[in-house]
């Protein structure tokens, strides 16, 4: 039982480039979420997912895409990276609506954009 | 838009003694949750205590228990024989039906 994990753990980026993280968590949840950490500020989320192939925006979803193709995924795209996207993204997954339940926490993906 | 405010940017304690953290959040629900997590320096986010807004009585986690006082809108975490495990970052947040929100957080030292 892995439980979240996340793909890759680190990147460096050049402005413009595209990429895909890659959230798998094996605990059968329905709600799985995308959040960034950044210095001196709490997690903010970016995306969300109540369920398969529906996605729904959180506080800072502008320069970000999601998908939801199978429950046990979730993926974050830049399409055009920036280097105020420079930062540690975190992949959570709940059994409930995050407001109820624990949210289970990957370990991180370190993102830098030059 | 909620916000959670964590006015402690750093704290210490010695090990063995009792530590308070602060928090406190706006917002105008009536229906919500709170929380604490603790992020070690394996970046792994873990939850420490969680709290039900429309429970009066505040929750425990052996060690660990919370002040909630919902007309003032605080919700601070109270450490008891603090361990040097306990050493991390601490964040609070507050979540509702469709939305999430985090304090800055506070980095607690443990001094043995």
């Amino acid at each position: 039982n892995a439980g979240v994990t996340q793909t890759p753990k680190f990147r460096v980026l050049k402005t413009g480039q595209s990429m895909t993280l890659l959230c798998a968590q094996d605990m059968n949840h329905e709600y799985m979420y995308w959040y960034r950490q950044d210095p001196g500020m709490g997690l903010r989320l970016i995306h969300y997912s109540v369920g398969e192939g529906t996605t729904a925006k959180g506080e800072v979803p502008d320069g970000y895409n999601v998908s939801r193709l199978k429950k046990q995924n979730f993926l974050l795209g830049l399409e055009s990276a920036a280097p105020s996207q420079t930062s540690v993204y975190f992949c959570a997954s709940s059994e409930e609506r995050f407001s109820y339940n624990e949210q289970f926490f990957g370990p991180g993906t370190r993102l830098t954009v030059l | 838009a909620q916000t959670v405010t964590q006015s402690q940017p750093e704290m210490s304690v010695q090990e063995a003694e009792t530590v308070t953290l602060s928090c406190t959040y706006d917002t105008s629900e009536s229906d919500y949750y709170l929380f604490w997590y603790k992020q070690p320096p394996s970046r792994q986010m873990i939850l420490v205590i969680r709290q039900e807004a429309y429970k009066q009585q505040n929750a425990t986690e052996n060690r660990f228990s919370v002040n909630f006082q919902k007309a003032a809108k605080s919700f601070s975490l109270k450490i008891s024989d603090s361990q040097l495990g306990d050493a991390a970052m601490y964040f609070c947040a507050y979540g509702n039906n469709n939305d999430m929100r985090f304090g800055a957080g506070t980095r607690l030292t443990v001094k043995p």
